[in-house]
């Protein structure tokens, strides 16, 4: 499948920070998700992207699809502890969707 | 709750064996989508389902079928299971089978070869 790089791996963030964190592709995407999953539990769907140069808002969580198609960024804002967990972007072509490795967030009260 | 279902939560097996989990998509959605994450390879799309129709085939292995049956849900069978198929397998849904419509993904199914 694609690759899509995802960075930070991993990050510790203090409550009430902002977070940033972003994907990028050597292909072209349709559409840009992010999950978070916590653990033992399936992915949930946080944001959906389907158009170049889209942000959008859901709560503390903007997201935005890049002009390219190829990479989409993901802010938290104000973070608390119940932000915890791993996030996942995930880019979807030709009905397949692929996803980055992850970051993992911790949030130091 | 995402409104997927999937048993059983917890599955252990030895090697050789063969197994199936079970999917039950959201309610209205035709498309059902199969994945497996494991800690070295990630989040993995094997197959999806649309409408009981193989729509697109990721990196599924030919030891693991899968298929749609005609209310919708959606069987994985894993046979002569190796170490390496330990891990956590998702079952997602979407309303239809376009590239771009969201999926939502069930609680998941911990697989474990001994």
């Amino acid at each position: 499948g694609q690759q899509l790089n995802q960075s930070p791996q991993s990050m510790f963030i203090q409550e009430g920070e902002d977070v940033s964190m972003n994907c990028t592709s050597s292909s072209i995407f349709n559409t840009w998700l992010w999950y978070k999953q916590d653990p033992g539990e399936g992915p949930v769907l946080l944001i959906a992207l389907y158009k170049a140069g889209e942000l959008t808002s859901n709560g503390r969580l903007t997201a935005q699809f890049g002009i390219t198609r190829k990479d989409s960024f993901l802010n938290i804002s104000a973070s608390i502890p119940s932000d915890v967990g791993i996030y996942f972007c995930a880019g979807q072509a030709d009905y397949k969707l692929s996803f980055g490795a992850g970051t993992t967030v911790t949030v130091r009260a | 709750d995402s409104g997927v279902t999937q048993t059983p939560k917890h599955l252990i097996t030895a090697t050789g064996q063969r197994v199936t989990l079970r999917c039950s998509p959201r309610s209205g959605d035709l498309s059902v989508y199969w994945y497996q994450q494991s800690l070295d390879q990630g989040l993995q799309f094997l197959i999806q389902y649309y409408n009981g129709e193989e729509r697109a085939k990721g990196n599924i292995l030919e030891r693991f079928s899968a298929q749609q049956f005609p209310d919708l849900h959606s069987e994985l069978n894993l046979s002569s299971l190796e170490l390496g198929d330990s891990a956590l397998y998702f079952c997602a849904s979407s309303a239809s089978g376009a590239s771009y419509n969201e999926q939502f993904f069930g609680p998941g199914t911990r697989l474990t070869v001994l």
